[in-house]
């Protein structure tokens, strides 16, 4: 089965601490996702990755940035936390081609 | 673009009654097509999914979905709902030369006993 792990599964950060959400995958996917979950919201895509090095933003990346070193790790980063920032995190992994998501468990954010 | 629309926010089913969700999406080629599962507190669950072939889906969990390209849905069906089908469901689009699924806002699921 497809593990993808989030780091926490719930932070409490002080609003200007920068926070950094780490996420692994085990199968060796090429595409690695950050999603943002909001009540009535839906799943928002903030930044996305389809290979080593590279990412690409997505609808709401203001705010954060994203770190993708290896294959395995996605890190999404918030550069100076911010109340409108608190949120369910969800990173998800795939495969090219197929559009499919495995996702971890999440990360409940809490910015105080 | 490719876009997903779940026109119920909400469903109240009772307990052992039967279930349809709702789903449409907007693609301008053949979809692959994606339902998931979110229960409170968790990550989203893949339920099936549909890339070619037979328009009736089998899923996980006795769920199935079924294809109707005539009018853009892929609706997720379940003859008997149990009280642990209470959760968040999300229907997803994506293709062939897409990275990225496109997610509806999700239907959640009330079972009452």
């Amino acid at each position: 089965d497809v593990k993808v792990t989030q780091s926490s599964r719930y932070l409490v950060k002080r609003t200007g601490e920068k926070v950094f959400l780490e996420c692994v995958q085990d199968m060796d996917h090429e595409n690695m996702f950050w999603y943002r979950q909001d009540p009535g919201l839906g799943l928002r895509l903030i930044y996305f990755s389809y290979d080593v090095k590279m990412k690409e933003k997505g609808d709401i990346p203001e705010g954060y940035s994203v770190s993708r070193e290896k294959k395995e790790r996605f890190s999404l980063i918030l550069e100076s936390a911010s109340t409108n920032q608190t949120s369910m995190y969800l990173c998800a992994s795939g495969t090219p081609g197929r559009s499919e998501a495995f996702f971890g468990q999440g990360t409940r954010l809490t910015v105080v | 673009a490719q876009s997903v629309t779940q026109p119920d926010i909400h469903i109240t089913v009772s307990e052992g009654a039967s279930l349809e969700l709702r789903c449409n999406y907007s693609y301008g080629a053949t979809p692959y097509l994606f339902w998931y599962v979110q229960s409170p507190g968790q990550g989203l669950q893949l339920l099936l999914k549909y890339f070619s072939g037979d328009t009736l889906v089998q899923g996980i969990k006795g769920f199935e979905a079924e294809f109707k390209r005539s009018q853009s849905s892929f609706n997720l069906r379940k003859p008997s709902v149990h009280w642990s089908d209470a959760a968040e469901y999300f229907c997803a689009v994506g293709s062939g030369g897409s990275y990225i699924p496109t997610f509806g806002r999700g239907t959640s699921l009330i079972v009452h006993p």
